[in-house]
């Protein structure tokens, strides 16, 4: 498949191990952040979002963290899995926008 | 549910030539937005357009345009291409304007400029 990014930072972990990915943003208005998992010769594909007033939300496997005082904004995968393996980027917007600002993203690569 | 649908997946064209690629958002979601993926400069956001009209624009010369129809079907158009215009484009939907719901992306269309 096509490479979706040169040089991106890497995460390698064993089958069954927690990850976390990290990403720092930029912007202090914004008030909405998502993660995005890309496989090769896909398009972005949803994972979690966040909104400012929180700093924590769960979903299945999946957890992001928000620290607005740092602008930091981080995924944690529970007992990660070969199929886990992927780009993951972090966007965030600004209220009333639908522009995404994206991270330049994560390769996370999981080995059985 | 159908998802969001690219058309051509993959293109190549000359230095000069001009390109034009669909988007077709899910049934239902008015608000369409373009994304430009490159290993150098990763995602950047080109425009988004709701119920046929540009609400954002990103920083991309007069090159880039695009429109929307009526059916809320998408196309952006690249004019005078340089090679610097390879990459891959990817067409986002959702049901409104504004960051207030998820995004869902095409698998992009693919423009190999030579």
């Amino acid at each position: 498949g096509e490479s979706v990014g040169l040089h991106l930072p890497t995460l390698s972990v064993q089958e069954g191990d927690n990850s976390i990915i990290n990403c720092a943003y930029s912007n202090s208005a914004s008030d909405y952040f998502i993660w995005y998992k890309q496989e090769s010769g896909k398009g972005p594909q949803f994972i979690i979002d966040i909104r400012s007033n929180m700093d924590k939300r769960q979903g299945q496997r999946v957890t992001v963290l928000l620290n607005k005082t740092v602008k930091h904004l981080s995924l944690q995968i529970a007992a990660t899995q070969p199929g886990d393996s992927a780009v993951y980027f972090c966007a965030e917007s600004a209220s009333g926008y639908s522009t995404l600002t994206f991270g330049k993203g994560t390769m996370l690569l999981v080995s059985p | 549910k159908a998802g969001v649908t690219q058309t051509p997946r993959y293109l190549i064209k000359t230095r000069g030539q001009q390109v034009t690629l669909s988007c077709s958002p899910i049934s239902g979601h008015r608000s369409v937005s373009w994304y430009q993926q490159t290993p150098g400069q990763g995602l950047q956001f080109l425009f988004e357009y709701f119920s046929e009209t540009q609400r954002n624009k990103g920083n991309f010369p007069g090159r880039f345009s695009g429109r929307q129809f009526s059916n809320s079907r998408s196309e952006m158009n690249v004019s005078t291409l340089e090679l610097g215009d390879s990459a891959l484009y990817l067409c986002a939907s959702s049901r409104t304007s504004g960051n207030t719901g998820e995004l869902f992306f095409g698998e992009g269309s693919r423009l190999t400029v030579l």
